[in-house]
């Protein structure tokens, strides 16, 4: 059964700062992997998918990482803002998607 | 559509009533998902649509929990005789392809049982 862990839970940096959130999954036999935020009280949004056969993803100050073997991801976010405050989700799709729990992120002013 | 789309936004019930959750998704999305999210929980798969087919109904919590999909378009996510516990956001998810593709969302059904 795919289990997916996002670390750490929660997290609190200063704004300006570059992060890496951390996604790990159990099956390795994955079609993608997919990030998304969701502010409170919201939907998800979708950041970066990368397919299995891909080992990275960027959009502007976002970068994703893949190391499907090792069934480990990385979201990467440069040059942290107070409006990337919000709850990060990584999701592995091998057949049914799963998702982990997620990581609040909070950047202080 | 240009989103995916779901309602209603809020239904408040009563115990032992039956509601109904609609999804449409973005128009020919072949792949439909449902998700259930309690307060300060994670997304529970409950399940998944390819076409008007689901291949996978594990997810859903007990035999009061059915869906179906026709056209290959609406979606409901019918809930009989709820019950407090299944107080939570339904999230309705479609994507192009089931394997490839990226998965898009709505704004999700908050459902408060009484």
């Amino acid at each position: 059964k795919q289990e997916v862990t996002q670390i750490p839970a929660a997290l609190s940096v200063p704004e300006g700062e570059n992060l890496v959130l951390n996604c790990s999954f159990t099956d390795s036999a994955i079609y993608n992997l997919q990030w998304f935020r969701q502010d409170p009280g919201k939907g998800l949004t979708s950041l970066l998918l990368i397919q299995s056969s891909q080992r990275e993803q960027t959009s502007g100050r976002l970068n994703a990482s893949l190391d499907k073997s090792s069934g480990r991801s990385t979201l990467y976010i440069a040059a942290s803002q107070p409006g990337d405050s919000a709850t990060y989700l990584c999701a592995v799709d091998d057949d049914k998607i799963i998702f982990g729990k997620g990581t609040r992120l909070h950047i202080l002013p | 559509g240009a989103g995916v789309s779901q309602s209603p936004s809020n239904k408040v019930t009563e115990k032992g009533k039956d509601v109904e959750l609609r999804c449409d998704p973005i128009s020919g999305h072949t792949a439909l998902y449902w998700y259930r999210q309690r307060l300060g929980q994670g997304l529970e798969f409950l399940i998944y649509f390819q076409g008007n087919s689901a291949p996978d109904k594990s997810g859903l919590p007990s035999d009061r929990f059915s869906a179906e999909r026709t056209g290959e378009s609406v979606s409901t996510l019918t809930i009989q005789r709820t019950q407090q516990e299944d107080s939570a956001v339904y999230l309705c998810a479609s994507s192009s392809h089931g394997q490839t593709g990226e998965l898009f969302f709505g704004e999700g059904s908050r459902l408060t049982v009484l």
